[in-house]
């Protein structure tokens, strides 16, 4: 079992629907991160957080440190928005700065 | 944040020759990595560089396949060495952030296809 566990592994979408991705994580973390990664490979990133919510346009992600949960949010979903979504977590055994990934979520938003 | 970018960004070469990707900070960091994604998978470490000393590689990769340089804080380029098809993926690299390792910038990748 992989220590970050992302889903959906694929999920499609009309635009304007609300959607949510999830990622759970089995150990300890100092950071959870959000990335983005379009068709081209390069990758941004679109959070970090360690607790709470984050906000940044029509993106939201939340992380409850209890559950070992999170999710991130896309509202008012675009087709701009296609591009596969990757959690990421930063361990409390952190050796040099090291990420666990979760395999991704390729979303597709259709117009 | 920082800005990093790759050269090349993509390329498509032969069996049993070798690419050196660059890549290029615009701010000084402490510490490069460089990742390996293939096709559908998701990231996987190949190596950490620290500027001053050899790179710290993980199980399953090796020197003499992807050698690595550090020679300044911000500036790294990695060889893959005597490539065959299976090398075929997306190569990116990433910096830790100022403020510490929990933060991590991301370079755009190079495509790379091996026939």
């Amino acid at each position: 079992k992989n220590e970050v566990e992302q889903s959906p592994q694929n999920l499609t979408a009309q635009e304007g629907e609300f959607i949510t991705i999830n990622c759970s994580y089995s150990v300890g973390i100092s950071a959870l991160h959000w990335l983005q990664q379009h068709p081209g490979g390069g990758i941004v990133s679109l959070f970090m957080l360690s607790s709470g919510k984050k906000k940044h346009g029509r993106l939201i992600a939340t992380i409850n440190i209890q559950e070992k949960h999170s999710s991130l949010h896309i509202t008012a979903s675009h087709p701009r928005d296609s591009a596969v979504y990757i959690c990421a977590a930063t361990p409390l055994y952190n050796q040099g700065g090291k990420l666990i990934f979760g395999q991704g979520t390729e979303l597709s938003v259709k117009p | 944040s920082a800005v990093i970018s790759q050269k090349p960004s993509r390329d498509i070469c032969q069996r049993g020759t070798s690419l050196t990707i660059q890549c290029q900070v615009d701010s000084q960091v402490t510490m490069m990595f460089w990742y390996r994604q293939q096709p559908g998978q998701s990231l996987t470490l190949i190596a950490t560089a620290n500027q001053g000393s050899e790179a710290t590689y993980e199980s399953g990769f090796v020197i003499d396949k992807f050698p690595i340089s550090r020679p300044n804080l911000t500036f790294s380029t990695l060889t893959v060495s005597n490539m065959s098809p299976e090398d075929s993926s997306i190569y990116l690299c990433s910096v830790d952030g100022l403020a510490g390792y929990d933060e991590q910038f991301f370079g755009p990748g190079t495509r790379l296809t091996v026939l």
